[in-house]
């Protein structure tokens, strides 16, 4: 298994452009979800979804949207990138409806000028 | 280099003595705890993790323990290891599909 992949794995963007961020799992996990870590601030939950079809906000929604159309894959877009949302991107899977933990992507380091 | 973990608590130790990396929980609900190592430029990643009707948990050189008294969870590392050296987060849970609140972290720096 390769577990979570993400792609890219570094991005340079412009005020306004807009991007996706890709995320897939081959965990069969139907729970999944994307957090942004910056200097200080630890993980921060953006946007989660805990099945097809499913997706709900984290702390720090504005900005991003997502999409959960496959079991596999979990996008995130970002409309019109800001310098705000320079970061470092993770996407994370585990099973759902009871206690397990989460398995992380390598991340995608994103930076907005 | 990776500019995450600035202004982090740092804990310096010894190559072969034992580490203890303390989180205080937030919500006297959770019932489910991980810890997560996260080395510079990589994803964290699991290393233990406990649930609410135990007090201790044992993995390979890794003991958590859990206080719900105090709402304290630590992390023991015995013969801590320059490869131990990272950022240590710990997680908490309230159970289903409620997602995990993560704790700022806390970086280990093993002195060889």
């Amino acid at each position: 298994n390769a577990g979570v992949t993400q792609t890219p794995k570094f991005q340079v963007l412009k005020t306004g452009q807009s991007m996706t961020l890709q995320c897939a799992q081959d965990m069969n996990h139907e729970y999944m979800s994307w957090y942004r870590q910056d200097p200080g601030m630890g993980l921060r939950l953006i946007h989660y979804s805990v099945g097809a079809g499913i997706t709900d906000q984290g702390e720090v929604p504005n900005g991003y949207n997502v999409s959960r159309s496959t079991t596999e894959d979990f996008p995130l877009r970002l409309l019109s990138a800001a310098p705000s949302q320079t970061s470092v991107y993770f996407c994370a899977s585990r099973r759902s409806g009871y206690n397990s933990p989460l398995h992380f992507g390598n991340g995608t380091r994103l930076t907005v000028t | 280099g990776e500019s995450v973990g600035l202004h982090l608590p740092t804990l310096s130790v010894q190559e072969g003595d034992n580490s203890i990396i303390n989180c205080a929980y937030s919500n006297s609900a959770s019932d489910y705890f991980i810890w997560y190592k996260q080395e510079s430029g990589k994803g964290p990643q699991f290393i233990i993790d406990i649930r609410s009707n135990m007090d201790k948990r044992q993995g390979q050189r890794v003991t958590v323990l859990l206080n719900k008294t105090v709402k304290h969870l630590s992390l023991q590392i015995a013969a801590t290891q320059p490869g131990d050296s990272a950022v240590y987060f710990c997680a908490e849970n309230i159970g289903g599909n409620t997602p995990l609140v993560f704790g700022k972290g806390t970086r280990l720096s093993v002195i060889a």
